[in-house]
């Protein structure tokens, strides 16, 4: 597709499952972002990759979170044996190079810890 | 570490106001600034930017002057549409930087 893709659109889950959020970027952007925006705050960054290599992993906020690319393009973000506290909206975007000058942001995935 | 502040919501507004949300920013070296929207149902979208003290940056009608000395990047629009009705967010990058920091973002409602 012409946009980035974010698939579930929406997931509710219960508490201590593990979920998986996948990500398509526009083809051909090598730079891929995750943020995560919970109700009433800014969007959080996650996790940075350049291809298949994600140089900063510093956002993840506990290591029940882990995030991979593969072939340069889908990426997908897992997170095990979830808590509430996990739930919240999940961006992603790309970006042409390395830089960000200019994101281009999927719909999100929202996800619902019961 | 970088961060950006900018104008609580929810602003409700009636067609052909004007709208302004304040953004201030810190930042240790010479960031970019960036607003961008978010229609309903759709991902968040580069509204406009500016790299360097004293640009302008402008889109749609909107427009944001990046302020050093006042460390802010405020954004305005002189005659609001409806379909202006958006979430916005303001954001920075370090130049040495290769992600955004955003702020929590501003609902605005524009009423016909």
């Amino acid at each position: 597709g012409a946009g980035v893709s974010q698939s579930p659109s929406n997931k509710v889950t219960e508490k201590g499952k593990d979920v998986e959020l996948r990500c398509d970027p526009i083809s051909g952007h090598t730079a891929l972002y995750w943020y995560r925006q919970s109700l009433g705050q800014g969007l959080e960054f996650l996790i940075y990759f350049q291809g298949n290599s994600a140089p900063d992993k510093s956002g993840l906020p506990s290591d029940r979170f882990s995030a991979e690319r593969t072939g340069g393009s889908v990426s997908t973000l897992t997170i095990q044996r979830t808590q509430q506290e996990d739930s919240a909206v999940y961006l992603c975007a790309s970006s042409l190079g390395g830089g960000v000058e200019e994101l281009f942001f999927g719909e999100g995935s929202r996800l619902t810890v019961l | 570490g970088d961060s950006v502040t900018q104008m609580e919501g929810p602003v409700t507004l009636s067609e052909e106001a004007f709208l302004t949300i304040n953004c201030t920013y810190t930042a240790t070296g010479y960031p970019s600034l960036f607003w961008y929207v978010q229609y309903p149902g759709e991902g968040l979208q580069l509204l406009l930017k500016a790299t360097k003290a004293d640009d302008k940056g402008s889109n749609k009608g909107f427009e944001a002057t990046y302020r050093k000395e006042t460390t802010s990047f405020h954004l305005e629009k002189g005659s609001v549409q409806v379909s202006d009705s958006a979430v916005y967010f303001c954001a920075l990058s370090d130049r040495n930087d290769y992600k955004l920091s955003f702020g929590a973002g501003t609902t605005v409602t524009v009423r016909a």
